[in-house]
């Protein structure tokens, strides 16, 4: 059983397109997150969803929309793809406390070309 | 506002001999502090934290971290290396005020010689 899965592992797409990545998570967990990796392996919080909504945003392009249509459910939608989105995109989630460890999806590799 | 610092990009070490991964904190009020480990191409795994109590956390994988207050460190060790511990590792602290959003040290990159 996968505790957190995301579709698709890779994406590979041109500059301007529009893409969606999704995120489930069966842990039964109230908080679901994005992250970026970029090239250097650095990992940014993008945003935050506790019982579907939105706790936090980091300064990130209103391009991306988070989306979740429940708790154990986060998408991302991209829209107007740019050549500097190309990384690795993480969903995770945990229980709202601060002592609670993360779980991490496989993640989604995003090139844009 | 809370921080991790990691102050090595590469580590080195020989198979069989004991490894440190360094990390630093820089925090208000008590620390929780967290260690994650990312394998080539996959996610990022949880190996182990420190709430409170006793300075020496054991975690996943033989994995163990001494929180030491004085020095505001916590450093990753493990008395005998294996080749499979060769990956990447992120120490971790969580925000204190937006529930536990994470902020990630740059990570240390092992790579355990056979």
């Amino acid at each position: 059983d996968t505790a957190v899965s995301q579709t698709p592992k890779y994406l590979v797409t041109q500059m301007g397109n529009d893409k969606s990545i999704k995120c489930e998570q069966n842990l039964g967990h109230d908080t679901m997150y994005w992250y970026k990796q970029d090239s250097k392996k650095f990992l940014k919080i993008m945003f935050s969803y506790n019982n579907k909504e939105l706790i936090i945003n980091e300064t990130v392009p209103n391009r991306f929309s988070p989306k979740s249509p429940d708790k154990a459910h986060l998408n991302l939608h991209i829209n107007s793809l740019e050549l500097g989105d190309s990384a690795v995109y993480f969903c995770a989630s945990s229980l709202r406390t601060p002592a609670g460890e993360q779980f991490f999806g496989p993640g989604t590799r995003l090139t844009v070309l | 506002a809370q921080s991790v610092a990691q102050p090595e990009d590469q580590v080195n070490v020989a198979e069989g001999n004991p490894l440190t991964v360094k990390c630093t904190y820089s925090v208000s009020g008590n620390p929780y502090l967290f260690w994650y480990v990312q394998y080539p191409n996959r996610g990022l795994q949880f190996l182990l934290k420190y709430i409170t109590g006793d300075n020496l956390v054991k975690g996943s994988y033989g994995f163990e971290a001494e929180f030491n207050k004085s020095q505001t460190s916590f450093h990753l060790k493990k008395p005998s290396a294996l080749v499979s511990d060769s990956a990447l590792y992120f120490c971790a602290v969580p925000s204190s005020n937006t529930g536990n959003q994470f902020y990630f040290g740059t990570g240390t990159s092992l790579t355990v010689i056979p």
